[in-house]
């Protein structure tokens, strides 16, 4: 089956550096997608992973490994602004040919001063 | 302002209703897609179209509909509403092509079933 999983709460200290895994099983991967969303508010798109390796991008970089089904998101110099959930999603191509976009249930993030 | 404009904002209506979103994509892109978020279940995918053309769908129920116009505004149709249904209805909408150019969000439909 399809399956999504990632820690539900972390806590990190502003300036700090947090990692948030996340696994995945699927069976026609198509890409990794993190987004951030902030209480109340529309989710936002931060990354696209779809070849193994490190996506940098200023303070957030997203790692992929397919033969682990593993990805991670590392935010670099915590700031109290990064207090969101972070959502790990997974693209899925059919045996039809078509896509679904299959979405964990995400991470709460609580930067602490 | 992402862009993606969403209307209503609100919607409160009865059981057995049916009741219509809106999302105007932004400017230039192709691509739409509609996710249902609700507190016990999160974020679920419900349907892509890409220029016309249905291109992914997820756990969408029969009972809804979506549909995706020349201008490329689209619609999502729901009907003989439920209480589970009370959900954030979001769009976002994309160039197409390669997700590396991202997905931008709507603000979302709030949809209050009672």
């Amino acid at each position: 089956g399809q399956n999504i999983d990632q820690p539900t709460e972390m806590t990190a200290t502003e300036g700090a550096i947090v990692q948030i895994n996340c696994t995945y099983q699927t069976s026609g991967f198509n890409g990794l997608f993190w987004y951030q969303q902030h209480a109340g508010e529309a989710p936002t798109f931060l990354s696209y992973n779809v070849l193994d390796g490190l996506e940098e991008k200023g303070r957030f970089s997203s790692f992929l490994s397919r033969s682990k089904g593993y990805s991670y998101l590392l935010l670099k110099e915590l700031q109290m602004k990064d207090s969101a959930s972070y959502l790990c999603a997974v693209r899925d191509q059919e045996s039809s040919g078509t896509y679904k976009y299959i979405f964990g249930t995400g991470t709460r993030l609580k930067v602490l001063a | 302002d992402s862009g993606v404009t969403q209307t209503p904002k609100h919607l409160i209506t009865a059981t057995g209703q049916r009741v219509t979103l809106r999302c105007s994509p932004r400017s230039g892109d192709l691509s739409v897609y509609w996710y249902q978020q609700s507190l016990d279940q999160g974020l679920q995918f419900l349907i892509q179209y890409y220029n016309g053309e249905e291109r992914a769908k997820g756990n969408i129920l029969e009972r809804f509909s979506a549909q995706q116009f020349p201008d490329l505004h689209s619609e999502l149709n729901l009907s003989s509403l439920e209480l589970g249904d009370s959900a954030l209805y979001f769009c976002a909408s994309s160039k197409g092509g390669r997700p590396h150019y991202g997905y931008t969000f709507g603000s979302g439909t709030r949809l209050t079933v009672v």
